[in-house]
């Protein structure tokens, strides 16, 4: 079936340094993407996300790029601090799928000093 | 703002056991609510969807089931847990045009 996965399992990141996290989906009529982040023990927290008319929107400190030629979403993290250490997800979602998300498998981002 | 509640936080429970797990969701009205399953460090898997009071849907075969008995509550449940139920139990929700989603808490549940 269709899905949505990630390249890289782990990502370790020195701090003030930028992260670049990445995500292939699968599904062409996807139309809405959205990056969460997890952390330990908690519920994911929304991030940011884009619509398939945009290939590019920014937030604080991060940037979701969108290229539907290659059906590829990235997560950018600008000047990383050790408080974005936490699990990465990209989702997608599909016109009529009542809002129901896939979710990439994850990855882990770790921030060293 | 939309706020998801859930509860409880952690659970221990035998197996054969049953199982009641709460979402309960503020600031928001009519809105599409989510079950799903994490495994100690994988991704979330869909188990239920809920569209409007007594609409669930269900995404895989399993031995748990949903309700939603009023519009901003929704309940996981099973009558006889299995170990394989074990794991980390998130409700989402989303509202209006919006399909962005938010996550609640979650509930840690460990059968034994």
């Amino acid at each position: 079936g269709e899905s949505v996965g990630l390249h890289l399992p782990t990502l370790s990141v020195q701090e003030g340094d930028n992260s670049i996290i990445n995500c292939a989906y699968s599904n062409s009529a996807s139309d809405y993407f959205i990056w969460y982040k997890q952390e330990s023990g908690k519920g994911p927290q929304f991030i940011i996300d884009i619509r398939s008319n945009m290939d590019k929107r920014q937030g604080q400190r991060v940037t979701v790029l969108l290229n539907k030629t290659v059906k590829h979403l990235s997560l950018q993290i600008a000047a990383t601090q050790p408080g974005d250490s936490a699990v990465y997800f990209c989702a997608e979602t599909a016109p009529d799928s009542w809002g129901k998300l896939q979710f990439g498998s994850g990855t882990q981002v770790v921030v060293t000093p | 703002s939309q706020t998801i509640h859930q509860w409880p936080a952690t659970l221990v429970q035998p197996v054969g056991s049953p199982l009641s797990l709460e979402c309960t969701v503020e600031g928001t009205s009519n809105p599409n609510l989510y079950w799903y399953r994490q495994a100690a460090g994988r991704g979330l898997q869909l188990l239920f969807y809920s569209v409007g009071i007594g609409q669930i849907s269900s995404e895989v075969p399993q031995n748990l089931s949903a309700s939603r008995p009023q519009d901003r509550q929704f309940i996981l449940s099973s009558k006889k847990l299995l170990l394989s139920d074990s794991g980390f139990y998130l409700c989402a929700g989303t509202s209006g045009l919006d399909n962005e989603q938010f996550f609640g808490p979650g509930t840690r549940l460990t059968v034994l």
